[in-house]
């Protein structure tokens, strides 16, 4: 029963369009939300973050969007560059626990 | 870099044989994890720690144990490897600072069951 899903397991765009990566979950007890990147060979790295009392939160070229009703999240990447071509991983925490629950992932091309 | 290091980085073992991997952390946060990721299901946790001796399972924990002696060392072992355990393992760390935001994660351990 997967709590963290990510349904597009591929997304491919072009350099300086917007990449939009989307990310649905199951429980409503998930209070804290994040997006990590994946490169071949090396372990994830944290990219972005939002608490489910925000709805918005920017970084950059990174937004997070959180639609607490449909449960959905949405990471955007404006401009998208060819170094963001990784996998992205979507999180969830729940309330009292510091395990994170993570979606499979989408792997992000950005051509040229 | 938060300070996280797994060892070995790469191992081929055979089927049958104990393992252990072994994560090290030198920024003394409370929290460790094991992940796998596999092709398909992303990354998974195994077990974690929540201090010392503190140890609970995850979603895949089946097959694996862990021991946490000390605050910078979380060891995973695999009792009797396995095929299907052929993975990716990385060990996670949080807890440092309240409020706790992110968890940061090792390169990885690349583990082959033959």
């Amino acid at each position: 029963d997967q709590q963290v899903k990510q349904n597009s397991p591929s997304l491919s765009v072009q350099e300086g369009r917007i990449s939009i990566l989307n990310c649905d979950y199951t429980n409503s007890m998930f209070d804290y939300f994040l997006w990590y990147k994946k490169y071949p060979a090396e372990g994830p790295t944290f990219l972005i973050s939002i608490s489910s009392i925000k709805d918005k939160n920017e970084d950059g070229r990174f937004t997070v969007f959180l639609n607490k009703s449909a449960k959905h999240l949405s990471l955007h990447i404006v401009p998208s560059q060819p170094g963001d071509s990784a996998v992205y991983f979507c999180a969830a925490r729940m309330g009292g626990s510091e395990k994170l629950v993570f979606g499979k992932g989408t792997k992000l091309t950005v051509n040229p | 870099d938060a300070g996280i290091t797994q060892s070995p980085r790469h191992k081929v073992t055979e089927t049958g044989t104990p393992v252990t991997l072994r994560c090290h952390q030198t920024e003394n946060h409370r929290y460790m994890y094991w992940y796998r990721q596999d092709p398909g299901h992303g990354l998974r946790l195994i077990h974690y720690s929540y201090g010392v001796k503190d140890t609970d399972k995850g979603e895949v924990s089946d097959g694996y144990s862990v021991s946490r002696s000390k605050t910078e060392d979380f060891l995973l072992t695999l009792e009797s490897a396995t095929s299907s355990q052929t993975s990716v393992y990385f060990c996670a760390i949080s807890g440092k600072s309240l409020p706790n935001t992110e968890a940061f994660f090792g390169q990885g351990t690349r583990l082959t069951v033959v």
